[in-house]
């Protein structure tokens, strides 16, 4: 079946260190990730994308790394502030190309 | 440029009644999708439509679930009859294309609960 999955639930960093957060994917035939950050009491917000031909994608302050031999996505926030406090999640088109499948989040927790 | 506009942003309902969840597209956008999200987890998928046309409704409950995108106005997002367990965030999103290749914009989203 189809699904997407993050290693850690939860990730505690400290301001101005750099943060990690990463997800494992299932459908090896996927052609497009999104990284999405949601605030409590709000909805997605779109992070940065990358499709299958690319293996890394630079945004402000944020990386997307893939990895299509382990099937591996990983976000890379850089000086991590404050306002990066929120569920973070990995998404990837379904089969039919039709519909974002969501991994369960990682909560990021950032401290001054 | 106005994002998703969902309404109503809380929705609180009785068992056995109707909800009804709107959605307005971001302008230019013809392609909405609806995700249902419950406490801790991630959003699971509904339904994809375009206007008048539902495209794949493979994550929409067999019964009292429906969901509408006419010509004009809003999609509609249907909960007939509502139990305890439908108490979850609805959220809408919408893409100018397919999201095979495309960011979709989420809008805040509707909590219902259902009391």
């Amino acid at each position: 079946g189809e699904s997407v999955g993050l290693h850690l639930p939860t990730l505690s960093v400290q301001e101005g260190d750099n943060s990690i957060i990463n997800c494992a994917y299932s459908n090896s035939a996927s052609d497009y990730f999104i990284w999405y950050k949601q605030e409590s009491g709000k909805g997605p917000q779109f992070i940065i994308d990358i499709r299958s031909n690319m293996d890394k994608r630079q945004g402000q302050r944020v990386t997307v790394l893939l990895n299509k031999t382990v099937k591996h996505l990983s976000l890379q926030i850089a000086a991590t502030q404050p306002g990066d406090s929120a569920v973070y999640f990995c998404a990837e088109n379904n089969q039919a190309g039709t519909a974002l499948i969501f991994g369960k989040g990682t909560t990021l927790s950032v401290s001054s | 440029n106005a994002g998703v506009m969902q309404n109503p942003r809380h929705l609180v309902r009785r068992r056995g009644q109707e909800a009804r969840l709107r959605c307005s597209p971001m302008k230019g956008h013809s392609h909405v999708y609806w995700y249902r999200q419950l406490p801790e987890e991630g959003l699971k998928f509904m339904v994809y439509l375009q206007k008048e046309n539902i495209i794949d409704e493979s994550g929409m409950p067999k019964e009292r679930f429906s969901a509408e995108f006419p010509k004009e106005g809003p999609s509609i997002l249907r909960i007939q009859q509502v139990v305890r367990g439908d108490s979850a965030a609805y959220f809408c999103a919408s893409s100018p294309r397919t999201t095979m290749n495309t960011e979709a914009f989420f809008g805040q989203g509707t909590r219902l609960t259902v009391v």
